[in-house]
């Protein structure tokens, strides 16, 4: 069994800039969602993406999107970085659209400067 | 909405000594309660789950929680830490209505264990 793996692992990026980041779910798991983890916090929940779309949302604003692969896969991407986006994202899936048995992976780490 | 509090930003334990971390949660409902464990530079690991029934949960590596709901809480527990256990601890809640809301964490508690 696969589990979640992201790329890439580090990436740094400039304000302005655009950045998108991937994600292959576990094997057998239909559902992702994104978290970004900021340094010295718990992970927060950006959305989830079950069926190509977009299932759930938290309070992110409109510049972050993604996508949804029929593979299961998934892309997060930011447009107009700033500052504040520099963190560590991770993705998770599950099976399913509830909440939990959420398997992460090991995540993205993003500078913008 | 619901919310997770973890109070011990820093907790230091000596190997071999007990431990409990603390989490209390605001939730309307019976809400779907975790822990998760973060090493340096890894993603999160599942520890252990907590969604009906027995309030006392088992996980992985001599882990448990206990559901109390009484005091709004689900904290975690090892009888005997070991020197691996050194890492950021998450207790996270979840929305047991159904729905996508993802998961709310906590700000974690960072565990140090002394030699």
């Amino acid at each position: 069994e696969t589990g979640v793996t992201q790329s890439p692992t580090h990436l740094i990026k400039t304000r302005g800039q655009q950045v998108t980041l991937r994600c292959s779910s576990q094997s057998g798991h239909n559902t992702v969602s994104w978290y970004q983890q900021a340094l010295g916090q718990g992970p927060q929940f950006i959305f989830q993406y079950y069926r190509e779309e977009e299932n759930g949302r938290g309070n992110f604003p409109p510049r972050f999107s993604g996508l949804q692969f029929p593979n299961y896969s998934s892309e997060l991407n930011v447009n107009a970085l700033e500052l504040d986006d520099s963190a560590l994202y991770l993705c998770a899936s599950s099976s399913g659209t509830r909440s939990y048995e959420q398997y992460f992976g090991p995540g993205t780490r993003l500078t913008v400067t | 909405a619901q919310s997770v509090t973890q109070p011990d930003i820093h907790i230091t334990v000596s190997e071999g000594a007990s431990l409990e971390l603390r989490c209390n949660y605001s939730y309307g409902a019976t809400p779907y309660l975790f822990w998760y464990v973060q090493s340096p530079g890894q993603g999160l690991q599942l520890l252990l789950k907590y969604f009906s029934g027995d309030t006392l949960v088992q996980g992985i590596k001599g882990f448990e929680a206990e559901f109390k709901r009484s005091q709004s809480s689900f904290n975690l527990r090892k009888p005997s830490v070991h020197w691996s256990d050194a890492a950021e601890y998450f207790c996270a809640v979840g929305d047991s209505g159904g729905g996508a809301d993802g998961l709310t964490f906590g700000k974690g508690t960072h565990l140090i264990i002394q030699p």
